[in-house]
């Protein structure tokens, strides 16, 4: 069954620094999304994305965050200067339509400790 | 906005006894409701998707029934099995994103 991949599974980053976490789409989907979920809490919507631009972000994507799909198959979310709170699990997803048809196919995540 | 709410927030219950976690939503003009199952410290791992036009949805032990008009979902899991312990996400279409509810820990004991 296709996967949506992530990478790294960890990553650990002083404050300040920036960081890139990785993912691979499942290659028909159109429609790529990030989440996170601070441990304990709910998942949260960061950003959407469509015909290589964003169609929704939440009020947590502020100006320290920025995606992009530099290829035919990557989708990377930045976070240019990370803070304590920027600790999370980080969750790629992706649909073929949107929400509204075929649900999501999560990755599996990227586990982001800023120390 | 679409609030998504699940009860219990925590079960546990012996192997081979048959659940029902819950999930609601305020808003019920959905196309869609998804349920997840995340293991701690791991991903979502879809389970089950039930149309806005499906009453019913079934995938092996497990059934999720939905009522848009009550704006109500269930997943119902026959005979519990040790592997079944996870937490539970319900997650409703919300415009161009997905909401989901805090979720049900569920343990199932041997």
């Amino acid at each position: 069954e296709p996967e949506v991949t992530q990478t790294p599974s960890h990553q650990v980053t002083q404050m300040g620094q920036e960081v890139i976490l990785r993912c691979v789409p499942i290659s028909n989907h159109l429609y790529f999304y990030w989440y996170r979920q601070i441990l304990g809490q709910k998942v949260e919507f960061l950003v959407s994305f469509y015909n290589n631009e964003i169609s929704e972000k939440s009020e947590i994507f502020d100006d320290q965050f920025s995606v992009e799909r530099p290829d035919g198959s990557n989708f990377t979310l930045k976070i240019r200067s990370t803070k304590l709170e920027d600790s999370a699990m980080y969750f790629c997803a992706s649909s073929v339509t949107g929400p509204t048809d075929y649900g999501y196919t999560f990755g599996s995540g990227t586990r982001l400790t800023v120390v | 906005k679409q609030e998504v709410t699940q009860i219990p927030a925590a079960l546990s219950v012996p192997e081979g006894e048959n659940l029902v976690l819950n999930c609601s939503f305020t808003d019920s003009a959905i196309y869609n409701l998804q349920w997840f199952r995340q293991d701690p410290g791991k991903g979502l791992t879809s389970l089950l998707l039930i149309q806005s036009s499906q009453r019913e949805q079934t995938s092996g032990r497990l059934n999720a029934s939905l009522d848009k008009s009550s704006g109500r979902s269930t997943l119902y899991i026959a005979a519990s099995q040790p592997g079944d312990s996870a937490t539970y996400l319900c997650a409703v279409p919300d415009y161009n994103d997905m909401r989901f509810g805090a979720g049900t820990r569920l343990t199932v004991k041997p």
